[in-house]
Formats: C-alpha cells, sequence, structure tokens
C-alpha cells in the first residue's frame, strides 16, 4: 500500500511569492496533519484537517492556509514568502482526528527553497 | 505548557555496543508518546508509541522504549547498534487531540 505522498519533492521560491504544496494520505485515512521542519528542528504543528473542516491550527501567521478535499488528500498554500518559511514542510495522515490514539504517518516532505 | 525535551543533541557510538537516547516531557494528563527516526532527505518513520498498559514497549528495527512516570521520561534503547541505524530521532508527544509536540532530534552517528 501507498503511504502518504507529497508534491513537488523540491521547490525553489523567490520572497514574496505564492506556494501550494499538495499531499495525499494513506487509503483510508480521513485526517491530515502539516508541519514545518526547520533545518536542525523537530517539527513544528501548522493544521490538521478532519472531514474537510480545520480542527487544529498550530501558532503561523494567516499566510498560511490550507485545505482538504473530499478524497482527504490536502493542500498547504504558503502567501508573501519570506526567508524564514524555508523548510521542510511534512504532511502526516491518521485514520480520525484524535491524536490521543492514531498514529501519524508522515510522507517524505517537500522542501522549500526561499532565495 | 506541554514540551519534549530531548538533552543529547548529538550522540556517536560504535557499532555493536549498545545505544540509549533520551526524553524527557512536560505533559499534565497521561501521555501518549512516540519516537520516530529520520534519514537524511526524508521524512519520519515511526519507531513505537506508548499509549498505556506495560510501560516496555517494543518497536520496528530492534528498539524498544521505557515509559517512567515518576521521571517523566521516554528512552529510546537498542542492544546492539547497526550502521544503518545512524540517522536523526525524534521524541513526541501527543498534545491533546489534533497535534504532536516533537523535541529538537538526536542525531546518531555511528563508527564502524
Amino acid at each position: 500500500d501507498a503511504g502518504v505522498t507529497q508534491s513537488p519533492t523540491h521547490l525553489i521560491k523567490t520572497r514574496g511569492q505564492h506556494v501550494t504544496l499538495r499531499c495525499s494520505p494513506i487509503s483510508g485515512h480521513k485526517s491530515v496533519s502539516w508541519y514545518q521542519q526547520v533545518l536542525g528542528q523537530g517539527p513544528q504543528f501548522i493544521f490538521q484537517y478532519y472531514e474537510k473542516e480545520e480542527r487544529g491550527r498550530g501558532n503561523f501567521p494567516d499566510r498560511f492556509s490550507a485545505r482538504q478535499f473530499p478524497n482527504y488528500s490536502s493542500e498547504l498554500n504558503v502567501n508573501a514568502l519570506l526567508l524564514g518559511d524555508s523548510a521542510l514542510y511534512l504532511c502526516a495522515s491518521s485514520l480520525e482526528t484524535g491524536a490521543s490514539n492514531q498514529p501519524q504517518h508522515f510522507g517524505d516532505g517537500t522542501r522549500l527553497s526561499i532565495l | 505548557a506541554q514540551s519534549v525535551t530531548q538533552p543529547d543533541i548529538h550522540i556517536t557510538v560504535s557499532e555493536g555496543a549498545s545505544l540509549e537516547l533520551r526524553c524527557n516531557y512536560s505533559y499534565g494528563a497521561t501521555p501518549y508518546l512516540f519516537w520516530y527516526v529520520q534519514s537524511p532527505g526524508q521524512g519520519l518513520q515511526l519507531l513505537l508509541k506508548y499509549f498505556s498498559g506495560d510501560t516496555l514497549v517494543q518497536g520496528i528495527k530492534g528498539f524498544e522504549a521505557e515509559f517512567k512516570r515518576s521521571q517523566s521520561s521516554f528512552n529510546l534503547r537498542k542492544p546492539s547498534v547497526h550502521w544503518s541505524d545512524a540517522a536523526e530521532y525524534f521524541c513526541a508527544v501527543a498534545s491533546g487531540t489534533y497535534k504532536y509536540i516533537f523535541g529538537t532530534g538526536t542525531r546518531l552517528k555511528v563508527l564502524a
């Protein structure tokens, strides 16, 4: 079975541009979460979506937004890119919302570089 | 506030030696704890998880971890390290119902 798939794998943008990152969860998983991992740090929670609704939001500015589609895939959008947005963006899926008993399974990430 | 601390940024061990990676958490309720491994340029792979019950949990690749509530710790162990275990290891706690809080990671180097 396919794991969590993310596209693109790498992306280079310039400051002020907009970017869209995509994620397809494991088949049967209904919940998708997004994390930002800056070099040398652990992942930081951005969003969780379940059944197309936002269930949680981390401490990120409004330039970050996301949505989930009927097939449970998801997009992360970042507007007005800053140099500090350079990071590995990880998508994770789980069967249901409720992290307490649902392990999250991660994709390989999208490496975003801002010039 | 919930937090996870991994005190060791880097650890170097010889192949065949035993390994222990430390993780301390701060969480008010019963924690749900995880260890993930990340190879360079890749995502996170779940090694093991603790939800309840037996405090010694077994994971993949020969790893195990022990939950000690009195010490707020969830240390990862392996009796004999292989060169392929070189990677970065992250401890995480499930916070509330939707997010994980990760530590800053421990980078493991294995000497031949």
